[in-house]
């Protein structure tokens, strides 16, 4: 049973920058892709982006393009998303999720079908 | 931009009873649409892809139809378990990204 271990709690300043990491159990570890998704307090879920570490690049939303750096490490298998410029509004609890890919009659689906138990982050001054 | 609209906002269901929560889409997304569920302090669970495939181990009381920009969600015979927030989530192109529902809270009348 794959899991995506998630690095622990943090608290930051505004203006500074958080780096949140995610471990995969799993093999295979390159050939799957990766999202970040964060959810505020009480609120819903939003992604903020993705990485395939085949390919090695990101690809991120459009509201987070410029403001968060998303990367991965094969050697460890783990995935790790940078938030830069942090504001209050970044509060919120950041998940990582592996994306799975199926086939059926030549299309592919996907699925974030693992998920890590989520990073608090906090931003107070 | 793709908008997602769900409802009903919160849904009351009987423990036995049908529930059939419903996700719009602004533009036709095919059959790119997954559902998940979160209950409170887990991670969101994949409930169903592909906008009618069910996910590993998930209970065939848990069903999805549609295509296009109508989607629905039916849980045929509600279990105490399955309160929780309901998410529908469209995924486009490639790389794709991807855009969540706002919600649907399900809870046991």
């Amino acid at each position: 049973q794959v899991q995506l271990v998630q690095s622990g709690a943090e608290v930051k300043k505004p203006g500074s920058s958080v780096k949140v990491s995610c471990k995969s159990s799993g093999n295979m570890f390159r050939s799957y892709a990766f999202s970040w998704v964060r959810q505020a307090p009480g609120q819903g879920l939003e992604w903020m982006g993705g990485i395939i570490p085949l390919f090695g690049t990101a690809n991120y939303a459009q509201k987070f393009q410029g403001g968060v750096t998303i990367t991965a490490d094969e050697s460890t298998r783990t995935v790790y998303m940078e938030l830069h410029s942090l504001r209050s509004e970044d509060t919120a609890i950041y998940y990582c999720a592996r994306v799975d890919t199926t086939v059926i009659e030549d299309f592919h689906y996907y699925g974030m079908d693992v998920w890590g138990l989520g990073t608090t982050v906090t931003v107070s001054s | 931009e793709i908008v997602m609209t769900q409802s009903p906002a919160t849904l009351s269901v009987s423990p036995g009873e049908r529930a059939t929560l419903s996700c719009r889409v602004s533009q036709s997304v095919s059959r790119n649409l997954a559902w998940y569920q979160q209950k409170p302090g887990q991670p969101p669970r994949l409930l169903i892809f592909g906008a009618s495939t069910r996910a590993t181990g998930i209970p065939a009381r848990f069903s999805g139809s549609g295509s296009g920009t109508e989607f629905t969600l039916t849980i045929s015979s509600l279990q105490s378990e399955d309160v929780a927030v309901y998410y529908c989530q469209q995924y486009d192109k490639w790389p794709p990204t991807y855009t969540f529902g706002q919600g649907t809270k399900l809870e046991i009348k």
